[in-house]
């Protein structure tokens, strides 16, 4: 059973504009939640995080809200860039993340185009 | 500074054979995770250090996967034999707190 979920496998948006993917969580102890980029051929970059006592999020150009009572996440980007066109991967964790274990969704495959 | 640090980057071997992955975690990271991840799926977790201490091996298929941490620092993740379904990707990742930093990990092709 997933506790983790990215129910869109994958989206396309116009270089520009903003860009939403969007994360479910099934386990209410969890308590920290973070975003994963994955290019290629190469391990997940982490890309932004947020803690369940907040409920937004925001670095540059990416911003994590988050809906404790909904149990759901989403990130979104603005402008999205061609470069950010990787997968992108939730995932939630307990106790801060300094004690539990990463809980990963399936990913989204962003594609951003010219 | 140096990043997660994984090897080999890829790896293929015959059924039945034994493979070795190596990890060399972020300096001064105090916990070191092992993941796999399959095509079209997330990372999923395959066992947890704090230090030298597993702290969950639950998802680590004791028959044929060990792994170990002896100084707390790299890790190394073994599999023997190796079976069809194994070719995976395996990550390792560290972390202090909060968000884990990921390597490149290993791609392994089990023919």
């Amino acid at each position: 059973d997933q506790q983790v979920k990215q129910n869109s496998p994958s989206l396309s948006v116009q270089e520009g504009r903003i860009s939403i993917l969007n994360c479910d969580y099934t386990n209410s102890m969890f308590d920290y939640f973070l975003w994963y980029k994955k290019y290629p051929a190469e391990g997940p970059t982490f890309l932004i995080s947020i803690s369940s006592i907040k409920d937004k999020n925001e670095d540059g150009r990416f911003t994590v809200f988050l809906n404790k009572s909904a149990k759901h996440l989403s990130l979104h980007i603005v402008p999205s860039q061609p470069g950010d066109s990787a997968v992108y991967f939730c995932a939630a964790s307990s106790y801060g993340g300094s004690q539990g274990n990463l809980i990963f969704g399936k990913g989204t495959k962003l594609s951003v185009k010219p | 500074e140096a990043g997660v640090v994984q090897s080999p980057r890829y790896k293929i071997i015959e059924k039945k054979q034994p493979v070795a992955f190596w990890c060399n975690p972020i300096s001064g990271h105090n916990t070191l995770y092992w993941y796999l991840q399959n095509l079209g799926q997330g990372p999923e977790l395959l066992i947890r250090y704090e230090n030298e201490e597993a702290v969950d091996d639950s998802q680590l298929p004791k028959d044929r996967f060990s792994a170990e941490r002896l100084k707390g620092v790299d890790s190394t993740l073994k599999i023997q034999p190796a079976e069809l379904g194994d070719s995976a990707v395996y990550l390792c990742a560290s972390s202090h707190g909060g968000g884990a930093f990921f390597g490149p990990g290993t791609r392994l092709t089990v023919l």
